[in-house]
């Protein structure tokens, strides 16, 4: 596997508290993204990043707001959790955007309550 | 919205068998990439293919591009048990540094 890790791997929280998954890669790529999965709808980008401090929104962006104040790290945060945001979260991580493979990491599994 | 769509959305067929999928799309793209997703864990890319670029190969996997139908196919040939998994195409559209992936069709190998 690329050198990409998610934690926490699960995460139980109730409606209204704040969570933060943290993507963290050792690969030393420019590009990393958060995707949420759910059923019946395949994989959804939320935010992205091209670089430090350099971010932008996805497909479904509402409610989440991301941090890149390294390389490595890739910060995803629900500033007040909904049972809307009840999925498994992934990190991907890309050396030269569309024009390259992703790799992705092993997924969050993240319930509101 | 998804860019692409793959089709059938769950497959189930014998070892041994050729299993084939496939994915269309609405914009002009870059490039189109599959990916394999076992279950619980996260994707793993199989194959990319560019836009002027008709077929592919690697290993068993043969991945076709029609840019005039906006479609690709994914072929596994000689398929494994193993190869049971989720098998989503992702289009890269001009200008975006983002992929766009399908829903997803579901392969069950049966040994």
């Amino acid at each position: 596997d690329a050198g990409i890790t998610q934690s926490p791997r699960h995460k139980v929280t109730e409606t209204g508290t704040p969570v933060t998954l943290r993507c963290h890669q050792t690969e030393n790529h420019r590009y990393m993204y958060w995707y949420r999965q759910d059923p019946g709808h395949g994989l959804r980008l939320i935010h992205y990043s091209y670089g430090v401090k350099d971010t932008d929104k996805g497909e479904v962006s509402d409610g989440y707001s991301v941090s890149r104040s390294k390389t490595e790290d890739f910060l995803l945060t629900l500033e007040s959790a909904t049972s809307s945001q009840t999925s498994v979260y992934f990190c991907a991580i890309s050396g030269a955007g569309q024009y390259n493979e992703q790799f992705f990491g092993p997924g969050t599994r993240l319930t509101v309550l | 919205s998804q860019q692409g769509e793959e089709d059938p959305q769950a497959l189930s067929i014998q070892e041994g068998e050729n299993a084939t999928m496939n994915c269309s799309y609405k914009t002009s793209i870059n490039n189109l990439q599959w990916y394999r997703q076992n279950s619980g864990r996260g994707l793993v890319h199989l194959i990319l293919i560019r836009s002027n670029e008709r077929e592919k190969h690697s290993g068993r996997l043969r991945v076709t591009l029609d840019t005039s139908k906006k479609s690709s196919s994914l072929l596994i040939t000689a398929s494994r048990a193993a190869d049971t998994a989720s098998y989503f195409c992702a289009t890269a559209q001009g200008g975006s540094e983002k992929l766009v992936f399908g829903k997803g069709t579901k392969l069950t190998v049966n040994p």
